[in-house]
């Protein structure tokens, strides 16, 4: 029951890098989310997608670009990796986007970009 | 500025006593609400909702409480077990926004033997 799945689960960048964290689901579910969380802060929203082939922006997308070709996998990619996007990086997946739906979490890449 | 606060960043409390974690919001538009439990170096789980039409909801041991007209929500465990010490992130968005979540900051639990 594998859930969302993330990899790497760790990664060190140099400035300038770029870079794809890979997320997969094999819960079926149409929406997908990509958080970040800095240190002593909250997780803040950085794209989403209501299925394949639909992506939005969420509240911090700058530097970020995502895509979905399918509905088990969400691809986050950093083009030129920058010391701020040193962060743990979660994905998410829920089988709606309305009402209590709660989200399910991948176990997190942790990036740092030196 | 940050729509979804948790002031107290950890919390200690002794097994089998009531822990009570905090949280309060800028936006009256948010209409549902939700806890979030996270061990480290895992992902958050999902712990228990309400939503603004209700003032709580109870989940086992755990119990959220919504006060609108204070634009504030508490998470109350009892009894508190050592299994339960982890981070709590409380999160809000409105009905329509379902999983584009506003989180607070987390507030660590320590329950100690």
């Amino acid at each position: 029951n594998a859930g969302v799945t993330q990899t790497p689960k760790f990664r060190i960048l140099k400035i300038g890098q770029s870079m794809t964290l890979q997320c997969t689901q094999d819960m079926n579910h149409n929406y997908m989310y990509w958080y970040r969380q800095d240190p002593g802060m909250g997780l803040k929203l950085i794209y989403y997608s209501v299925g394949a082939g639909i992506t939005d922006k969420g509240e911090v997308p700058n530097g970020y670009n995502v895509s979905r070709s399918t509905t088990e996998d969400f691809p986050l990619r950093l083009e030129l990796a920058a010391p701020s996007q040193t962060s743990v990086y979660f994905c998410a997946s829920s089988p709606t986007s309305r009402g209590l739906g709660e989200l399910f979490f991948g176990e997190g890449s942790r990036l740092t970009v030196l | 500025d940050q729509q979804v606060k948790q002031n107290s960043p950890s919390l200690s409390v002794q097994e089998g006593r009531i822990s009570i974690l905090n949280c309060d919001y800028t936006n009256s538009m948010f209409d549902y609400f939700l806890w979030y439990k996270k061990y480290p170096a895992e992902g958050p789980t999902f712990l228990i909702s309400i939503s603004s039409i209700k003032d709580k909801n109870e989940d086992g041991r755990f119990t959220v409480f919504l006060n609108k007209s204070a634009k504030h929500l508490s998470l109350h465990i009892v009894p508190s077990q050592p299994g339960d010490s982890a981070v709590y992130f409380c999160a809000a968005s409105t009905y329509n926004q379902g999983g584009k979540l506003i989180f607070g900051q987390g507030t660590e639990l320590s329950v100690k033997p």
